[in-house]
């Protein structure tokens, strides 16, 4: 069936612009995560939806990023006022539960600020 | 979560068993150990994950030693696709444990 999908996989804007990128997590999968992956390094965890239950923003880095979640479908991760130090892979990830490490990537965003 | 070891970089000959090691000597005993890759420029890749027993499926077999401080993931024939780098990680389940960290992983090239 079809995976977790990312939309845009390129995206290229000015300092200070706002973003925004989508992820589809595969349908059914209650639990939809947000990471950041930096050129060469780990993953740093942003936001964990479960249901309808308040999410995770434990993991955001700052106010101006935040998510929204409609049911159990589509997120929107949102990056006001972009700074350089934003520009990374962002990878969303999804599951049919929420306490389990086997998580499904989708492809990622590659953000790049200029 | 417990720490764990991997050799930076591995080579192994396209069709040929890949076997990469993981030292956890620190694992607890509700820790999975869990196994993750990332090929280059795509989303990481949930492998296979275990506690006390082996564990086989249609990408990999997972041996955990007896005393679960070691293990080691065997692609039984690498082929080029399986070129990336490999993460060993050991994580405890239960509510509300749900963030993958990794660590620097193994890079694993399939040569021709």
């Amino acid at each position: 069936g079809a995976g977790v999908s990312q939309s845009p996989s390129n995206k290229v804007t000015e300092k200070g612009k706002d973003v925004e990128l989508r992820c589809d997590p595969i349908s059914g999968h209650t639990a939809l995560y947000w990471y950041r992956q930096r050129l060469g390094q780990g993953l740093e965890f942003l936001i964990y939806f479960q249901g309808n239950s308040a999410p995770d923003k434990s993991g955001l880095p700052s106010d101006r990023f935040s998510a929204e979640r409609t049911g159990e479908s589509v997120s929107t991760l949102t990056i006001q006022r972009t700074q350089q130090e934003d520009s990374a892979v962002y990878l969303c990830a999804s599951n049919n539960r929420g306490s389990t490490y086997e998580q499904y990537f989708g492809p990622g965003t590659r953000l790049t600020v200029t | 979560d417990a720490k764990t070891t991997q050799p930076p970089s591995m080579d192994c000959a396209e069709g040929r068993a890949a076997n990469l090691p993981c030292n956890h000597s620190t694992i607890s005993g509700n820790e999975y150990v869990y196994w993750y890759r990332q090929i280059h420029s795509q989303g990481p890749q949930y492998i296979i994950h275990g506690l006390k027993n082996n564990e086989t499926n249609e990408m990999a077999s997972l041996i955990i030693t007896e005393d679960r401080k070691s293990s080691t993931l065997i692609l039984p024939h690498a082929t080029l696709r399986d070129t990336a780098v490999y993460y060993c990680i050991g994580l405890r389940s239960g509510a509300g444990s749900y963030q993958l960290t990794f660590g620097k992983g193994t890079k694993l090239s399939v040569i021709p």
